[in-house]
């Protein structure tokens, strides 16, 4: 079974700098997709960006961006210009190629912005 | 922007009484999906229905849940006997191919 490991149950940045999140994930698989969503105090599920397995390229989404890692197994998202409204858990997911496939979450982490 | 909707969004019984969560997902979306999350922990995946029928569920999704996608539109799931630990948020996602998206989540507090 995959298994996802978010190691910063906490992280905190200063407003406009950048802040990196971490994500490891074990599998056998070698198709898959991964995920970043965010889950401010609303408690709504915010996809924020996506990546496939296949494609080299890392994934950008505006001020949001991923460090892909498939040897290591490593998946970490980059804030750059950190804002007031970043503030929000952020979990990590796995998912499988094949059909209707489920999301496999990490812990989350916390992260603080300070102004 | 089509969104995933919940109802209601918080739902308060006590234990031993049914309750059935209600979902419409994105329209054109073919994938739908159940999870929960106990405050402060990790979001669990609870089960997954295509094509009218349970394609994956998980060991949490016992004989005392179900699914249903009674209409065109709405997605259930109900929960016969609802105990203590059934106290959690309840989120619905539905996905075209394999991005999900989430509805608000039902609060679900068991008394």
């Amino acid at each position: 079974a995959q298994t996802v490991t978010q190691s910063q149950p906490e992280m905190s940045v200063q407003e406009a700098e950048t802040v990196t999140l971490s994500c490891t994930y074990d599998t056998s698989e070698s198709d898959y997709y991964l995920f970043w969503y965010k889950q401010p105090p609303s408690r709504q599920m915010i996809l924020v960006i996506r990546q496939e397995a296949y494609k080299q390229q890392n994934a950008t989404e505006n001020r949001f961006s991923v460090n892909f890692q498939k040897a290591a197994k490593s998946f970490s998202l980059k804030i750059s210009d950190s804002q007031l409204g970043d503030a929000a858990m952020y979990f990590c997911a796995y998912r499988s190629a094949g059909k209707g496939g489920k999301l496999v979450f990490g812990a989350g982490t916390i992260l603080r912005v300070k102004s | 922007e089509p969104e995933v909707t919940q109802t209601p969004s918080h739902q308060v019984t006590q234990m031993g009484q049914e309750v059935i969560l209600r979902c419409v997902p994105i329209s054109n979306h073919l994938y739908f999906y159940w999870y929960r999350q106990i405050l402060g922990q990790k979001v669990e995946f609870l089960v997954s229905f295509y094509n009218n029928e349970i394609s994956e569920k998980s060991e949490i999704f016992d004989d005392q849940f179900s699914v249903e996608r009674p209409d065109g539109s709405n997605f259930t799931l109900k929960i016969r006997s609802t105990k203590l630990e059934d106290s959690a948020m309840y989120f619905c996602a539905s996905s075209p191919h394999y991005e999900q998206y989430f509805g608000p989540g039902t609060r679900l507090t068991v008394t």
